[in-house]
Order: C-alpha cells, then sequence, then structure tokens
C-alpha cells in the first residue's frame, strides 16, 4: 500500500541552524501538508502546497519556514534559525484532491529537537 | 473558525469494560476522522466518517457521526491492553486545506 515516507525521523540541532525535513508523498498525489506536534499537545497545521506554491500557511509558519518540491518526488520544510520553540513532531501528509474534505494521509513524522 | 472539543482528555480503564470517547466541533461539517497515535508515532487513520448518520466499526471500535449535534463517538467495546494509545478527532476547515485535530484522549487499558 503506498505511504508517505519521512526523513529523517529523528534530528538534534543546536538553536540558530538551519534544518531541513524531507517527505516523500505518495506518487499520484498533487496536495502536500505540513503539520506539527509540540510534545504532548494536538497536532496544528503548518502549510498546504500545491502546483508548485503555497495554497494555505497558518500563523505559525512564519519567515523562518520555507517549503519546496525540488523534484518530482520530494517535498521538504526548511526552518532557517530554529528556536527552542520549534522542537516538535513534525508530520508531512499528502492528498489526491485539495481541500480539508479530502483525505489527508501522515507521514511517520519527523522528531526536531532544537537544544 | 472550526474548534474541535475532545473528551475525556485522559481515560484509563479497565480491560474488558465499554467507554465513548466525545468529540464535538463548533462549525457545520458533514465529514469527521478519527486517528490513532502510539507514542512518538505516526497518525494512523481509523475512520473516515463522510456524512451525517455515518457508522463504521473495526474490532472493538466503533465510531459515529451526527453533524446536527456536531458530534462523533469513538466507541470502545471490551478494550483491551493494545488498545492503549492517544486517539484524535479531527475536521475539516471550511473553505480551508486544513485539518483542524481535537487535543487527544489517551487511553489507557489496564489488565
Amino acid at each position: 500500500e503506498p505511504e508517505v515516507t519521512q526523513t529523517p525521523s529523528h534530528q538534534v540541532t543546536q538553536m540558530g541552524q538551519e534544518v531541513i525535513l524531507r517527505c516523500v508523498p505518495i506518487s499520484n498525489h498533487l496536495y502536500f501538508y505540513w503539520y506539527r506536534q509540540i510534545l504532548g499537545q494536538k497536532v496544528e497545521f503548518l502549510v498546504s502546497f500545491y502546483n508548485n506554491e503555497i495554497s494555505e500557511k497558518s500563523e505559525i509558519f512564519d519567515d523562518q519556514f520555507s517549503v519546496e518540491r525540488p523534484d518530482g518526488s520530494n517535498f521538504t520544510l526548511k526552518i532557517r534559525s530554529t528556536k527552542l520553540e520549534d522542537s516538535a513532531m513534525y508530520f508531512c501528509a499528502s492528498s489526491e484532491y485539495g481541500g480539508s474534505y479530502n483525505e489527508q494521509f501522515f507521514g511517520p513524522g519527523t522528531r526536531l529537537t532544537v537544544l | 473558525e472550526l474548534k474541535v472539543e475532545q473528551n475525556p482528555l485522559f481515560l484509563s480503564m479497565q480491560e474488558g469494560k465499554n467507554y465513548t470517547i466525545y468529540c464535538n466541533y463548533s462549525t457545520t461539517s458533514d465529514r469527521l476522522y478519527w486517528y490513532r497515535q502510539d507514542p512518538g508515532k505516526s497518525l494512523e487513520s481509523l475512520f473516515v466518517l463522510l456524512s451525517n448518520g455515518a457508522v463504521k466499526q473495526e474490532g472493538r471500535l466503533m465510531a459515529s457521526l451526527d453533524t446536527k449535534a456536531r458530534l462523533s463517538t469513538l466507541h470502545i467495546t471490551a478494550a483491551v491492553h493494545d488498545l492503549s494509545a492517544t486517539y484524535f478527532c479531527a475536521g475539516p476547515q471550511g473553505g480551508s486545506e486544513k485539518l483542524v485535530f481535537g487535543k487527544g484522549t489517551k487511553l489507557t487499558v489496564n489488565p
């Protein structure tokens, strides 16, 4: 069964460093998303991406964040200068069709720890 | 802005018992999702409820959706230890790409 994959599974970084989290969405999906979950809290939407551009972003997704689809398979989330509060689990998701009414399939997550 | 409220947030129950987790949401929606999350793991899709009155069952879990009451329930029948996990409900934010999640219910099933 097709699934969303993410790498790395765990990333440890120093405050102020740049990190890139990678995702490979399901191959025939066209809509991609990033969510995050701070430890013990609920899952929060960060950004959605379609046709090589951001379609929607939350207030969390500030100028420190960027997303990119560098090739036909990968979808990345970059945090330019990490802060302690960026420590969280980051989930990538993809869907065949757009809009929140279409089921989104989640990857296994990347746990980011900022020291 | 859609708000999704789950209760209880913590649930400790004994094996063999039944219980229900409730998910209330604030704006009209005819779709609701339930996910399971094991510690440190991803969100596993359990149920997609697509219309008013929808009921789905998988093993010891049964989910239902009442769009008029803006309520979804996840019923656990004869709980077993393997069901211990955190359960999230999520609803679509109308006119948006995002799913809005509840805070989750951490279920612990004790032998």
